[in-house]
This record gives C-alpha cells, structure tokens and sequence, in this order.
C-alpha cells in the first residue's frame, strides 16, 4: 500500500517568512495530492491539491510543487501570518476522475505543526 | 462543497460496549470514508461506504469491530464494537468527488473508559 512521508513535524518561523513543507509517496499509481490544515479541536480543511498532469499549483498565498519522477510534492507558503499557525497534512490517492474509476481513501503523512512567530 | 454532519459530536463510554455514529451529507454522494484520529496523531483511513456495496476496510480494521453501514447516498453510520481505551479517537467521515477532492465532517470525539 501507500506510504506517505512528511517533513518537518515541527516547523517554526518569524511572521513574514516562508515556509515550506515536504512530502514523499512511494505509489507511483497515486494521482492526487491534497494538503489539509487543522487547527486545534477543528476539522482538517483541504487548502489546496494538485494532481500527477500538473507540476504546480498556485492559490494567492499558498503553492504546492509535485515531482512524479522523484515522488515527492511541497507545500509553500509565503509572507506567512499568525493565522498560519495550525498542524498540515499532506495526503495521497489513486483512482478517480483521471483513472475512470471511483477515488480511493487518503493516506496521511504525520503532519506538521507550523509555528508562525510574530 | 457539501455540509457533512456528524452525531453524536462528543461521547464517553465504558470499555466493553458500542456506539454508532451517523453521518449526514446534504446532497447525495457516491463515496463516503471514514477515517479515525487518535490523540495528537495523523488521520487514518478506515474503511471505504460506497452506496450499493459492501464497505472496503484497510489493513488493521475489521468488519466485526467497525461495522458500517450505508443505506442511500446521503447518510452512513460506524459501529465502534465493544471498545477499549486505545479506541479512545475522533472518528471522521469523508464525503469524495469525482475529482478526488474529500471534505471532512466535524468529527465525533470518543473516549472510553
């Protein structure tokens, strides 16, 4: 099965800074690649994803870079705010819309507490 | 997106017994998952409630512990079975697109005793 590896656990930086987030995979049939942010008692909510025809991806303040060849994809994040601070995960699946068939479950890195020091 | 809801939001209970939690989606949806996050710990996937079969469980979890079930296409339930402390977990329920996206319920927080 898939296996999902995430660096750093823990990632502090100055407000203002950039921070980025990296993530392995070892299914070269995975084909979708989710981020979702967690603060703390809530429900991770999905901040970005990127699928295997596209390299990157930009949302304002928030990119996410994928490397098929070397299966790994990155988070960053720029001109990061307090309201940064929360835990990231990143994810992978297989199957779905680019495959024809139904999506399968996501498989989890660890996750990442981003720490955004004012 | 679609508004997941969970019941119930929060329980505690004593080793030994069950508890069903619901899931609801406003909207029909083909793919449902269910996944459990144990305490300061990564999400991992359960088992798999598509609508018109059986649900699909991962390595490490079984039928007879977490029986699902999945009526119609915008409700489905998990079963935590006669339950210890280390099932002490928030239990959440995805809903899945056809372009892969899934969103999350807001969980129910279990606590065993």
């Amino acid at each position: 099965g898939e296996n999902v590896e995430q660096h750093p656990s823990t990632l502090s930086v100055q407000e203002g800074d950039s921070a980025v987030i990296k993530c392995t995979y070892s299914d070269s049939a995975s084909n979708y690649f989710p981020w979702y942010k967690q603060e703390l008692g809530k429900r991770p909510q999905l901040i970005i994803d990127i699928r295997s025809n596209v390299g990157e991806k930009k949302d304002q303040r928030i990119a996410v870079t994928l490397n098929k060849t070397a299966k790994h994809f990155s988070l960053h994040i720029t001109e990061t705010q307090p309201e940064d601070s929360a835990v990231y995960f990143c994810a992978a699946s297989s199957g779905g819309f680019y495959s024809g068939g139904g999506a399968d479950g996501l498989t989890f890195g660890k996750g990442t507490h981003l720490i955004i020091q004012p | 997106s679609a508004v997941i809801s969970q019941k119930p939001s929060r329980d505690i209970c004593q080793r030994g017994t069950s508890l069903t939690i619901q899931c609801q989606v406003d909207s029909q949806v083909t793919m449902m998952f269910w996944y459990r996050q144990q305490p300061g710990q990564s999400l991992t996937l359960i088992a798999t409630a598509n609508q018109g079969s059986e649900a699909t469980y991962e390595s490490g979890f079984v039928i007879d512990k977490f029986p699902i079930s999945r009526p119609n296409l915008t409700f489905s339930t998990l079963t935590v079975s006669n339950m210890s402390p280390e099932d002490s977990s928030i239990y959440l329920c995805t809903v899945g697109t056809n372009y892969n996206e899934q969103f999350f319920g807001p969980g129910t927080r279990l606590t065993v005793l």
